[in-house]
């Protein structure tokens, strides 16, 4: 199956600053990659996902950029806010969805 | 609009003891999931099923039974729990728009302890 390995563990940031989680797959057929926030008590919810076929997509302060030829794929939070502090997923998809280990972010007010 | 939910969401047992978890989805979604969440390790597929009455075996199934006798609800069993199943579990269930894959809807998980 697939291997999706996940960097950092934890990330603490100051309130503002930006915070980056970096991912890398083993399975060149997966071809689509979502990110998941899964908030205390809470099951994990998507927050933005990139196809194949695409390098960068943005929705307001998040964006995740792919690079299909190294196999890694990022997920970019800018001007973190006190909300934005939970634990992160990356998975990527072929048949299934294969999950990485999970960033716990914090964000310092 | 209920989503997925997970009954119950605590239980303890004890080495050997069985219990059933059930997930239901009102979402009329196909493909439903059942995955366990331990520290460092991330979500891990336990058992899947792609439409009512049909089950699969993800990457962890050892020790776990499913059914899937209705569209909407999905049941997780296990028939002597170990301490190595203590865990926390989440259901979910995929909405796809026509373009594979779609987006996973989770419930909000069922810690388990076995003692």
């Amino acid at each position: 199956g697939e291997d999706v390995e996940q960097h950092p563990s934890t990330l603490s940031v100051q309130e503002g600053d930006s915070a980056v989680i970096k991912c890398t797959y083993s399975d060149s057929a997966s071809n689509y990659f979502p990110w998941y926030k899964q908030e205390l008590g809470k099951g994990p919810q998507l927050i933005i996902d990139i196809r194949s076929n695409v390098g960068e997509k943005k929705d307001q302060r998040i964006a995740v950029t792919l690079n299909k030829t190294a196999k890694h794929f990022s997920l970019h939070i800018t001007e973190t806010q006190p909300e934005d502090s939970a634990v992160y997923f990356c998975a990527a998809t072929g048949n299934q969805f294969y999950f990485g280990t999970g960033t716990s972010l914090t964000v310092i007010p | 609009n209920a989503g997925v939910t997970q009954t119950p969401k605590f239980r303890v047992l004890k080495t050997g003891q069985s219990m059933t978890l059930l997930c239901a989805q009102d979402m009329n979604h196909e493909y439903m999931y059942w995955y366990r969440q331990d520290p460092g390790m991330g979500l891990r597929l336990i058992h899947y099923s792609v439409g009512e009455g049909t089950t699969a075996k993800g990457e962890v199934p050892d020790g776990y039974n499913v059914s899937r006798l209705k569209k909407q609800n999905f049941l997780l069993g296990l028939e002597s729990a170990a301490p190595s199943q203590t865990s926390v579990y989440f259901c979910a269930s995929l909405w796809t728009s026509g373009k594979w894959p779609g987006e996973l809807f989770f419930g909000e998980g069922s810690r388990l302890t076995v003692l």
